[in-house]
């Protein structure tokens, strides 16, 4: 059971380069959610999915897309990479949509924009 | 104005210590109070769980609520070096579920 799965581990883009972030969750989860995190900053939720076909908003959406066409995959899309979008993300998976459904995060993609 | 707010530390304690770390919070809808650990290059990970006011204890670790003061905290007894991490708190409501809303931090050292 390998849990939430992130890849790359590490990635570094030019500004304006595009490139996308994936995640996957063996734990047949239904609810799937994107966070960043900055210094001083805490985790900041980007978007969420309450199941495949179902995406929404999170907190700081602007500049990125998702897509869930399966129950496992919850990949992001950064389009037109700007240096405000280096940051630390993390994919996390929760069985349930309420707040005492412990989320399960992966170990996180470390983005620099130059 | 945060709606949470965590001091970010750094912490640093010798072995044995007691710790005491503390989130503030301005929403009072939040009802679900987490703390998550979560250790250098690695994704955090759910440490405590305590719903509305009240005390939850486990093991060495108690997590306390006060929703009269909006204030929850986590005490750690008898610290080990295992225990240097980051100390995340989270809270949501009813309505946000489990879309949490995080604290930036704490950096807790403990030294041999």
């Amino acid at each position: 059971n390998a849990g939430v799965t992130q890849t790359p581990k590490f990635r570094i883009l030019k500004i304006g380069q595009s490139m996308t972030l994936q995640c996957a969750q063996d734990m047949n989860h239904n609810y799937m959610y994107w966070y960043r995190q900055d210094p001083g900053m805490g985790l900041k939720l980007i978007y969420y999915s309450v199941g495949a076909g179902i995406t929404d908003k999170g907190e700081v959406p602007n500049g990125y897309n998702v897509s869930r066409s399966t129950t496992e995959d919850f990949p992001l899309r950064l389009e037109l990479a700007a240096p405000s979008q280096t940051s630390v993300y993390f994919c996390a998976s929760s069985y349930s949509r309420r707040g005492n459904s412990p989320l399960h995060f992966g170990n996180g993609t470390r983005l620099t924009v130059t | 104005q945060k709606e949470v707010e965590q001091d970010p530390g750094p912490l640093s304690v010798p072995e044995g210590a007691i710790v005491s770390l503390n989130c503030t919070y301005s929403n009072s809808a939040f009802q679900y109070f987490m703390w998550y650990r979560q250790y250098s290059r690695k994704g955090p990970e759910l440490l405590m769980y305590t719903y509305s006011s009240g005390n939850k204890e486990d093991g060495r670790f108690t997590a306390q609520v006060d929703k009269s003061s909006k204030y929850i905290s986590l005490f750690i007894r008898d610290s080990q070096p295992s225990d240097s991490a980051t100390y995340l708190c989270a809270m949501s409501g009813e309505t946000s579920g489990s879309r949490l809303t995080f604290g930036e931090g704490t950096q807790l050292t403990v030294n041999p």
